[in-house]
């Protein structure tokens, strides 16, 4: 088993849908969860970071996460084709100090 | 305010050369950790330094190096580089040293191409 796991995809959505995007990870002791957008050819920029259970709303980003079942996602309301990204599921592991472990990333298609 | 910044920006070499990589951090920052990425994989996780000392290290064989100097800048080295060395060098900075919280931010990244 992966220790963070995302489907690869592509996904693809219509301009102004809801996307969602999904992250598995396997330490349970995990205390913090990232989320980063990288356009092609470009270095990952973070969107959003969840330490509590439950959602978190930045803008048209929502991050969702449950320590019970071990699954961290991101809602991207009203998607534009600028969200057109590979969204990366980061997860700083339990007494690992900064480290992150990525997913592979999940490809992200708008259709204008 | 400035952002992470690495450089070079990209890099060729030939197997069995050395490379040295540089990145200083945002202003303030004191951590610096490097990944490695190859092309449809994420980051991998090579070394994290805080305040000047390894606070930890990924799995990569020990011709993978890094120091941080007392201005928090680091430096990632990388000795008889493979043809698997050719990826995507990371540089991420971060307030602290991983405390819960510690939000690491990218540099624009060294593209290391190993012929």
């Amino acid at each position: 088993q992966k220790e963070v796991e995302q489907n690869s995809g592509p996904l693809s959505v219509p301009e102004g849908a809801i996307a969602s995007l999904n992250c598995t990870y396997s330490d349970r002791g995990s205390q913090s969860f990232f989320w980063y957008r990288q356009y092609s050819g470009k270095s990952p920029e973070l969107i959003m970071f969840i330490y509590s259970n439950g959602d978190k709303e930045d803008g048209r980003f929502t991050a969702q996460l449950n320590k019970a079942s071990q699954y961290v996602s991101l809602l991207i309301r009203d998607s534009q084709p600028s969200d057109s990204a590979t969204y990366l599921c980061a997860v700083n592991p339990y007494n690992q100090g900064g480290k992150l472990i990525f997913g592979q990333g999940t490809e992200l298609s708008v259709k204008p | 305010d400035a952002g992470v910044t690495q450089s070079p920006t990209h890099l060729i070499k030939t197997r069995g050369q050395h490379v040295t990589l540089r990145c200083s951090p945002i202003s303030g920052h004191k951590s610096v950790s490097w990944y490695q990425q190859v092309l449809g994989q994420g980051p991998q996780f090579i070394f994290q330094y805080y305040e000047k000392e390894e606070r930890g290290r990924g799995n990569f064989p020990d011709r993978f190096s890094a120091r941080q100097f007392p201005n928090y800048s680091s430096e990632l080295n990388v000795n008889a580089l493979l043809l698997g060395d050719s990826a995507l060098y990371l540089c991420a900075s971060s307030f602290s040293g991983g405390e819960i919280g510690g939000t690491q931010y990218f540099g624009p990244g060294t593209r290391l191409t190993v012929l």
